[in-house]
């Protein structure tokens, strides 16, 4: 099982539509979650931090963490074409050796089309 | 505010060379990560520094990779007789020592290594 799963995309939304993208995690003990846009050729960018249960809402962006279930989304609302790129799902771990250390997913493409 | 400083943005090395890729981080940011990003892979950590210390190095390859940030400068990600294996993406990330977004990472713009 990888540590850091996301859906595997690629995911194809209209203009103007809420795209969501879903991550997993396997280490039941990490306690900081990123979300990261990477646009074709460029570095990537962070977008969301979360470290708690529930929603956490900036702009057109919604983050959602369940650490029950280990699992934490991102919603895109009003999508617009600019917001196609690569979305990077990084988990830290909760200390000692695992501070410090992002664990990405594998990413999931997203392309919103007009 | 400048963000994260990385240079050169493009390099290129014969096999068995040096690269010496270079990451000045946030002004104010105590914590420099380095990562790795293989075509068609994603995005792997290597190593973990504070000034003029190595906190985590558990993603550095065994051998010919080291990495250093000194109390003055850059850090420095060196890898010494380069393979083609190493052409990559290294992107270098810093976060504030201290405060509500110190385990927020900024990435620099990255070092495209080829290895010909």
């Amino acid at each position: 099982q990888k540590e850091v799963e996301q859906n595997s995309g690629p995911l194809s939304v209209p203009e103007g539509a809420i795209a969501s993208l879903n991550c997993t995690y396997s280490d039941r003990v990490s306690q900081s979650f990123f979300w990261y846009r990477q646009y074709s050729g460029k570095s990537p960018e962070l977008i969301m931090s979360i470290y708690s249960n529930g929603d956490k809402e900036d702009g057109r962006f919604t983050a959602q963490l369940n650490k029950a279930s280990q699992y934490v989304s991102l919603l895109i609302r009003d999508s617009q074409p600019s917001d196609s790129a690569t979305y990077l799902c990084a988990v830290m771990g909760a200390g000692g050796t695992s501070y410090g250390k992002l664990t990405f997913g594998q990413g999931t493409i997203l392309t919103v089309h007009p | 505010n400048a963000g994260v400083m990385q240079n050169p943005r493009h390099l290129v090395r014969r096999r068995g060379q040096e690269a010496r890729l270079r990451c000045s981080p946030v002004k104010g940011h105590s914590h420099v990560y380095w990562y790795r990003q293989l075509p068609e892979e994603g995005l792997k950590f290597m190593v973990y520094l504070q000034k003029e210390n190595i906190i985590d190095e558990s993603g550095m390859p065994k051998e010919r990779f080291s990495a250093e940030f000194p109390k003055e400068g850059p850090s420095i990600l060196r890898i010494q007789q380069v393979v083609r294996g190493d052409s990559a993406a290294y992107f270098c990330a810093s976060s504030p020592l201290s405060g509500s977004r110190v385990y927020e990472q900024y990435f620099g713009p990255g070092t495209r290594l080829t290895v010909t």
